[in-house]
């Protein structure tokens, strides 16, 4: 049982690249979630879904661009990558019949991102 | 906005109790806890739902005072392995969509 899984777990790309990061559930969860871990500021939510073809922008969301066209994949893309998206990436899927209490969102273990 | 945590950082001795606060500004459908040790991914503790609490462990527990929108969870003889940065999340338009602090690192010494 291979839950959640994000690749690549380290990046380091450069300015101005574009970088695609992946998320995969095996959970059939409907809620997926991408957030960025930066010192000071927590886990802030860039965008996150409801099904398949439904996503919407949580806090940080500019910069950033996301699909979810399988209920399993939930892929981040940075179109064109910045030093200050430089950051520990974490997807996480949850649904409202998960775990023994509803609304637990499952973590990936994370991307480090380093854009240079 | 994100809600706020206090305080930022705490050491305890094994065996201590321990208090982190979180208030927001806005009206909260749900506060959820995570817990997330160091190289690691955070990991669900527990959620308190408007209207009723939820408790996920069992010597970690937690309140929710919908009027003055705070949460506390309370650590009791605290053990090493509750070491970790602690985040609470809230919700205010649905329990999906969480907004978290930016945590509280607690540290637990023999």
């Amino acid at each position: 049982d291979a839950g959640i899984t994000q690749s690549p777990r380290y990046k380091i790309t450069e300015t101005g690249r574009q970088v695609t990061l992946m998320c995969h559930q095996t959970w059939s969860h409907s809620y997926m979630f991408w957030y960025r871990q930066d010192l000071g500021h927590g886990l802030r939510l860039i965008y996150y879904s409801a099904a398949a073809d439904i996503t919407d922008k949580g806090e940080v969301p500019d910069g950033y661009v996301v699909s979810r066209s399988k209920t399993e994949n939930f892929p981040l893309t940075l179109e064109s990558a910045t030093r200050s998206q430089t950051s520990v990436y974490f997807c996480a899927s949850s649904d409202a019949a998960s775990g023994r209490y509803s609304y637990e969102q499952y973590f990936g273990p994370g991307t480090r991102l380093t854009v240079t | 906005q994100q809600p706020v945590q206090s305080p930022q950082a705490v050491i305890l001795r094994e065996g201590e109790d321990a208090v982190i606060n979180c208030s927001s500004s806005k009206a909260l459908y749900s506060v959820h806890w995570y817990r997330q040790k160091h190289g690691e991914a955070p990991v669900f503790l527990m959620i308190l739902l408007k209207g009723g609490e939820q408790k996920g462990h069992e010597k970690i527990s937690a309140s929710f005072n919908e009027k003055k929108q705070q949460s506390s969870l309370y650590l009791t003889a605290s053990q090493l392995s509750y070491s970790g940065t602690y985040f609470c999340g809230s919700s205010s338009g649905g329990y999906q969509k969480v907004t978290f602090g930016t945590g509280t690192k607690l540290q637990v010494i023999p």
